[in-house]
């Protein structure tokens, strides 16, 4: 299986933060990856695909980069409704993996 | 606006099986990966695996030998069945929608989710 590795595990910022998630392959997967949002109690929602491609609706502070086995999820300015947990997930191959997951907390 | 809904037991004793069934609401059946995931404090989030309208169904490995997925058509739900179960499958599991756009491929529609506790 392709392991995919996120960090940090855990993050305190306040709003405006500029805020960066990285993720890392444990193999080469092209831009298969894609990045989630989940809030407490809720379903993750899908944010970015294929690595940089916001999906629809998505807000444009979200920007995601990266191929091969780095990549990274940016938001540009935390406002109060992103705190909540990242993940990332690879597409390249079945079984798809994801990240243990970011928690990004107010300061 | 296409909502999954999804039921099935939460309590189950050792060596049992669980089974879930998931109703896809307000789309399309076809043309997507119906697919089944679990999540667990700490293992995270675990791809269970997936199937498709035809009944294509493609397994995670690590669970293949005890995991059946199912769909049928004629109701547009598809299920999951896990045989022996163990306190290691305590997890929520969920119903997700794959969807492929071109090479890439994402979930984007999820169900409420549900909790199943394996315990004697």
């Amino acid at each position: 299986d392709i392991q995919m590795t996120q960090s940090p595990s855990s993050l305190s910022a306040s709003v405006g933060d500029r805020v960066t998630i990285t993720c890392r392959a444990s193999e080469r997967i092209s831009t298969y990856l894609n990045w989630y949002q989940q809030k407490p109690g809720k379903a993750p929602k899908i944010l970015i695909y294929a690595a940089s491609t916001l999906h629809s609706g998505g807000p444009s502070r979200f920007s995601g980069s990266g191929s091969g086995t780095d990549f990274t999820l940016t938001i540009s300015s935390l406002q109060p409704e992103d705190f909540a947990t990242y993940f990332c997930q690879q597409s390249y191959r079945t079984p798809y993996t994801f990240g243990q997951g970011t928690k990004v907390e107010i300061k | 606006q296409v909502q999954l809904q999804q039921w099935g037991a939460g309590l189950l004793k050792p060596s049992e099986t669980l089974s879930l069934t998931c109703a896809v609401d307000g789309g399309s059946f076809s043309g997507y990966y119906w697919t089944w995931l679990r999540q667990t404090p700490g293992k995270g989030l675990e791809w269970i695996g997936e199937i498709t309208h035809s009944g294509s169904a493609t397994y995670n490995p690590s669970l293949r030998s005890r995991v059946t997925i199912s769909v049928d058509t004629s109701k547009n739900q598809f299920s999951l069945k896990v045989t022996a179960v163990t306190a290691a499958d305590t997890a929520v599991y969920s119903c997700v929608r794959g969807v492929r756009e071109g090479y890439y491929y994402y979930m984007d529609v999820w169900g409420n989710g549900t909790t199943v506790t394996v315990s004697s």
